[in-house]
């Protein structure tokens, strides 16, 4: 285990469809994030978990959008009836807190999603 | 709102000399706070971090320096090579909530 892994590395969709993004963080690593980027701009924060509790959602995040880390592992991030503005790339990390749940530790990026709507 | 800025979208420094990128940030409640490298087409890759209660940090030919007065927060590379070549962003977080990430200065070195 080498690092943070997602798949798929590029998506292209028609509009309207439904898409599903995997992430595998490092396996000793209890929190895992989910953001997105779009051309010239910095990460946006979506969603993150420690272990399988999902703990906090941003206003980005729609109602078109699910993520789910079921087992505390692996995650996966929904958008449903996809629009040509969530053509982004989207990006998992993971991160090991210290005692206190306050994290020191660096957060380690995937590769990320790229996802283009047509 | 609250948000990470940095000063300069882009930074041209020729090979061996140093750089500076620096970075502005509004919350002065954030207590931890992270240098990241991402080259095209590539995941944000961790380059430094520091915490609220250090000025400065050092790495290998990498040092952050953290200004709580003025909230500022500064890269400095030593000897850029071009393989630095690349966009830098800092990133915020208080208390262990998600990092805020600002825009990115691309940064291009030149042999």
């Amino acid at each position: 285990d080498t690092g943070v892994s997602q798949n798929p590395r590029h998506k292209i969709t028609k509009r309207g469809q439904n898409v599903t993004f995997r992430c595998d963080p490092i396996s000793e690593h209890n929190r895992l994030y989910w953001y997105r980027q779009t051309l010239g701009q910095g990460p946006e924060f979506l969603t993150y978990f420690q272990n399988e509790a999902q703990l906090e959602k941003s206003r980005l995040l729609s109602d078109r959008f699910s993520a789910e880390r079921p087992k505390g592992s692996f995650s996966t991030l929904e958008i449903q009836r996809t629009e040509q503005g969530d053509s982004a790339m989207y990006l998992c990390a993971s991160s090991f807190p210290t005692a206190g749940g306050t994290v020191y530790y660096g957060y380690t990026f995937g590769s990320g999603t790229r996802l283009t709507v047509v | 709102g609250e948000s990470v800025g940095l000063h300069l979208p882009t930074l041209s420094v020729q090979e061996g000399d140093n750089s500076i990128i620096n970075c502005a940030y509004s919350n002065s409640a954030s207590d931890y706070f992270i240098w990241y490298k991402q080259e095209s087409g590539k995941g944000p890759q961790f380059i430094i971090d520091i915490r609220s209660n250090m000025d400065k940090r050092q790495g290998q030919r990498v040092t952050v320096l953290l200004n709580k007065t003025v909230k500022h927060l500064s890269l400095q590379i030593a000897a850029t090579q071009p393989g630095d070549s690349a966009v830098y962003f800092c990133a915020e977080s208080q208390a262990g909530t998600a990092l805020i990430f600002g825009k990115g200065t691309t940064l291009s070195v030149s042999s």
